[in-house]
């Protein structure tokens, strides 16, 4: 069964930008999508993006769009979120997701995500 | 972006209740909804995908039922493992809602 082994926790400055990697274990991405999903402390999830990595194909969410890039090696079966221009509000721990999508349009998909990260927790602080 | 929009935002229910979580979306999504429960410190896990298909291993207690825009999850019986919070999800997520034990 493949699970996804994240990075370790980071603590950043202002301004700085982070990358924090996603590895598959026991297997590879295959024809999967990963999908970077964020958590502010006490708050809700948040999508920010996914890539297909066999095609190298990353879309992202309007809000990060600019300040987010993921990138995947399929050699390696590592993914990789790197957010710049940190400020306070980044501070959150960070998911990687096993993204499954279903669907004839990108739009109104399906995207299941059964497969997680532990998480990797990200500090901006100065 | 589709927007989803679930309620409660919390609730606190009895051992043994049944309770009921609504998500409504933006747009017609068909049955392309999953759910989420997340635990204290963990990471998200999958219970429901599109709609209504359980994902192995999650106890038949927890269905969910819906099409097009609005969609509802249940637990027949809730139990004090089951005690978290949950989201709905179409590629962003529901506001999630904070299930207590009264």
């Amino acid at each position: 069964q493949v699970q996804l082994v994240q990075s370790g926790a980071e603590v950043k400055k202002p301004g700085s930008s982070v990358k924090v990697s996603c590895k598959a274990s026991g297997g590879t991405f295959s024809s999967y999508a990963i999908s970077w999903v964020r958590q502010a402390p006490g708050q809700g999830l948040e999508w920010m993006g996914r890539i297909i990595p066999i095609l190298g194909i990353a879309n992202y969410a309007q809000k990060f769009q600019g300040r987010v890039t993921i990138t995947a090696d399929k050699s390696t079966s590592t993914a990789y979120m790197e957010l710049s221009s940190l400020r306070s509000e980044d501070t959150a721990v960070y998911y990687c997701a096993r993204d499954w999508f279903r669907g004839t349009t990108v739009v109104t998909g399906g995207y299941a995500f059964d497969i997680w990260g532990q998480g990797t927790m990200v500090t901006v602080s100065s | 972006d589709i927007q989803m929009t679930q309620s409660p935002s919390s609730l606190s229910a009895s051992v043994g209740d049944r309770v009921t979580i609504t998500c409504q979306a933006s747009q017609d999504i068909s049955n392309y909804l999953n759910w989420y429960q997340q635990k204290p410190g963990k990471a998200p896990k999958l219970l429901i995908y599109d709609a209504s298909n359980l994902e192995t291993g999650v106890p038949s207690r927890f269905s969910g039922s819906g099409s097009g825009t609005d969609f509802t999850f249940t637990i027949s019986s809730l139990q004090p493992e089951d005690i978290a919070t949950y989201y709905c999800q179409q590629l962003t997520f529901g506001g999630g809602t904070k299930v207590e034990i009264k």
